[in-house]
């Protein structure tokens, strides 16, 4: 199956500084790709899509100077978390859909960010 | 918007027993119907998918059920094994070619005793 790979797995930074993490399709290229997050013992919920080429559009309640997503390649987009706080430390997912076959969503094995 | 509810939040079997979570969705636009597994610290995993021409689909000892008129639709794991126990999520979502986000049912913890 498609492989899509985040980076760092695992962070800690302190209060107040930028985190960037990447999401990077492997083996298939990705117009879309979508981001979650997860709080502990919680569902997975979308914090916006990023689009290669264009604004990323963000879900209600999501800042999006707070979370700054950039989609520069089909099978590259990051999301930079911006002064971060302690409440932002949390478990972020990245997924992309291969499509024009199964449409089939594949996630990234996720970033576990601790801000401290 | 879609909402997705899933049930039981927990579920307990012994090895070799069957288990049944079941989901149900408000969107009619709603086509496409994922499960996902989840170990701890990791990402989810597609186990198996139903589109909504279809009312069963089996993948071994995995199955999914779909009631697009009632708006429901179940995962069957039968002789579950230890190794089965995991955070087990439904989702919804209108199929697209443009890519679709998923909506997420609020998880069932699995838990499969020797």
């Amino acid at each position: 199956g498609a492989v899509v790979s985040q980076h760092p797995s695992r962070v800690i930074c302190k209060s107040g500084t930028s985190v960037k993490i990447e999401c990077r399709s492997l083996d298939f290229q990705a117009t879309t790709m979508f981001w979650y997050r997860q709080f502990p013992k919680q569902s997975l919920m979308l914090m916006a899509t990023s689009n290669e080429g264009s604004k990323a559009t963000y879900e209600q309640g999501v800042e999006k100077d707070k979370f700054l997503i950039n989609h520069a390649s089909l099978t590259l987009s990051t999301l930079t978390v911006t002064s971060a706080h302690p409440e932002d430390s949390s478990f972020y997912i990245c997924s992309a859909p291969r499509t024009g076959e199964s449409n089939e969503q594949f996630f990234g094995p996720g970033t576990r960010l601790t801000v401290l | 918007g879609e909402n997705v509810e899933q049930h039981p939040s927990t579920l307990s079997v012994q090895e070799g027993d069957s288990a049944v979570i079941k989901c149900t969705y408000s969107d009619s636009a709603s086509n496409y119907f994922p499960w996902y597994k989840q170990e701890l610290g990791k990402g989810p995993q597609l186990i198996i998918d139903i589109r909504s021409n279809v009312g069963e689909k089996k993948d071994q000892r995995i199955a999914v059920t779909l009631n697009k008129t009632a708006k429901h639709f179940s995962l069957h794991i039968t002789e579950t094994q230890p190794e089965d126990s995991a955070v087990y999520f439904c989702a919804a979502t209108p199929l697209g070619n443009s890519g679709y986000a998923l909506n997420f049912g609020k998880g069932t913890s699995l838990l499969v005793t020797p």
